[in-house]
């Protein structure tokens, strides 16, 4: 089955600098890699997600790159700000006809330092 | 409208009890899920149901067993809670059906037992 590794566990820059979260992924028919952003005792909520057929995806401050040869894909942030401070998880998918299941990392909590 | 409402959102409970946790998605969603986040914030697929039939059981204990009326609701019931059971479980729907999409995520149950 997929195996999705996740670094760093934790990471903590100054506000307004940048944050890079990565993800390896194991199962080379994998083609959707969602972010998703789980803030304090709330569920987890998509931020961004690339499919297999684009290298990479911006949304603002937020940038998803994907490496299919390497297999792994990471998450850009720009410009942090104190509420971009939360717990970021990669998941990695593969198209299945109803047998999909997302396969998560293990979290990188950001904190964001005023 | 909340598109993921599971409920209840907090349950405490004594080693031994039988619990249920319900959830219902209004988003016309064919595919269901329960997952499981523990303490250390690992967020891990229990089963997926697509139209009402189970796709995935990972490696679930049987003491756990859900439930799917319809396509709109999966209920997950647990016998003979441990304290090991204690996590947040988290519900989710998504289109499924070969479609790669973004997963819905319900506020999670945080089970505790005692």
């Amino acid at each position: 089955g997929e195996n999705v590794e996740q670094h760093p566990s934790t990471l903590s820059v100054q506000e307004g600098d940048s944050a890079v979260i990565k993800c390896t992924y194991s199962d080379s028919a994998s083609n959707y890699f969602p972010w998703y952003k789980q803030e304090l005792g709330k569920r987890p909520q998509l931020i961004i997600d690339i499919r297999s057929n684009v290298g990479e995806k911006k949304d603002q401050r937020i940038a998803v790159t994907l490496n299919k040869t390497a297999k792994h894909f990471s998450l850009h942030i720009t410009e942090t700000q104190p509420e971009d401070s939360a717990v970021y998880f990669c998941a990695a998918s593969r198209s299945n006809f109803g047998n999909e299941k997302l396969t998560f990392g293990t979290g990188t909590r950001l904190t964001i330092i005023p | 409208d909340t598109a993921v409402s599971q409920t209840p959102k907090y349950l405490v409970t004594q080693m031994g009890n039988d619990k249920s946790i319900k959830c219902e998605q209004n988003l016309g969603h064919d595919t269901m899920y329960w997952y499981k986040q523990d303490s250390k914030k690992f967020l891990k697929i229990m089963f997926s149901y697509n139209n009402k039939e189970l796709i995935i059981n990972e490696t679930v204990p049987n003491r756990f067993s859900p439930k799917s009326p319809d396509k709109a609701h999966l209920n997950l019931h647990i016998n003979s809670l441990e304290l090991g059971d204690s996590a947040v479980y988290f519900c989710a729907s998504s289109q499924g059906a070969g479609m790669n999409t973004e997963a819905f995520f319900g506020q999670g149950t945080r089970l505790t037992v005692v």
